[in-house]
């Protein structure tokens, strides 16, 4: 059980396109999911915290505009890169929990994200 | 700020040899530890600690909390090449599940 989805996995896009990352969870209703930054050798970085239809919380320095994350169900939260440039290029990875699962989180599979 | 400190950053040792990963935490209102593997995308959860001195222990893996002296070791005995992998550690404060990651230990085992 507690099985996070993060779709696609990979994606290459050109500067100033906009790339959008979905993250789902297959088997629980996710109260609250978040969504962290990683870079090669590096650990993950909080970029935000999202609860269901509400708005996310966004870690100092992160751009709400620039990374929009929608969490629009249980199951499903979303987070778009706008106008992305190769300096966004990086892991980005989910996870979610659920009531009683506290402060335990299941991660997806992350996304590969290059722009070129 | 808080912060989760873990060394060392990167070790390689032999299939067979034991190896203990630590972490240190600062993280307000601390309320638990947690251990992850990473091996090539989505960290799997190994431990969460939440009660000092009390050792949990999952096969070769095995982990302990001092909540007086702010840390936590991860211990591996016997280790295999598929222990390979980043190994992280996580502090949550009292309130939300908000997890502070540690930089990881990136862990090579050599047959």
């Amino acid at each position: 059980g507690a099985v996070v989805s993060q779709h696609p996995s990979w994606v290459i896009c050109k500067s100033g396109t906009s790339v959008k990352i979905e993250c789902r969870s297959l088997d629980f209703q996710a109260t609250t999911m978040f969504w962290y930054r990683q870079f090669p050798k590096q650990s993950l970085m909080l970029m935000a915290t999202s609860n269901e239809g509400s708005k996310a919380t966004y870690e100092q320095g992160v751009e709400k505009d620039k990374f929009l994350i929608n969490h629009a169900s249980l199951t499903l939260s979303t987070l778009t890169v706008t106008s992305a440039h190769p300096e966004d290029s990086s892991f980005y990875i989910c996870s979610a929990s659920y009531r009683e699962s506290g402060e335990k989180l299941f991660f997806g599979s992350g996304t590969q994200l290059s722009v070129l | 700020e808080d912060k989760v400190v873990q060394s060392p950053l990167s070790l390689v040792v032999h299939e067979g040899d034991t190896v203990t990963l630590n972490c240190s935490y600062e993280v307000t209102n601390f309320r638990s530890l947690l251990w992850y593997k990473q091996e090539k995308k989505a960290p799997t959860f190994l431990f969460m600690l939440t009660s000092s001195g009390i050792e949990k222990k999952s096969g070769r893996l095995s982990s302990i909390l001092d909540k007086k002296e702010l840390f936590s070791i991860l211990n591996i005995t016997a280790t295999q090449t598929g222990d390979s992998a980043i190994y992280l550690c996580a502090g949550t404060p009292e309130y939300g599940n908000k997890l502070v990651f540690g930089a990881g230990t990136i862990l090579r085992v050599k047959s």
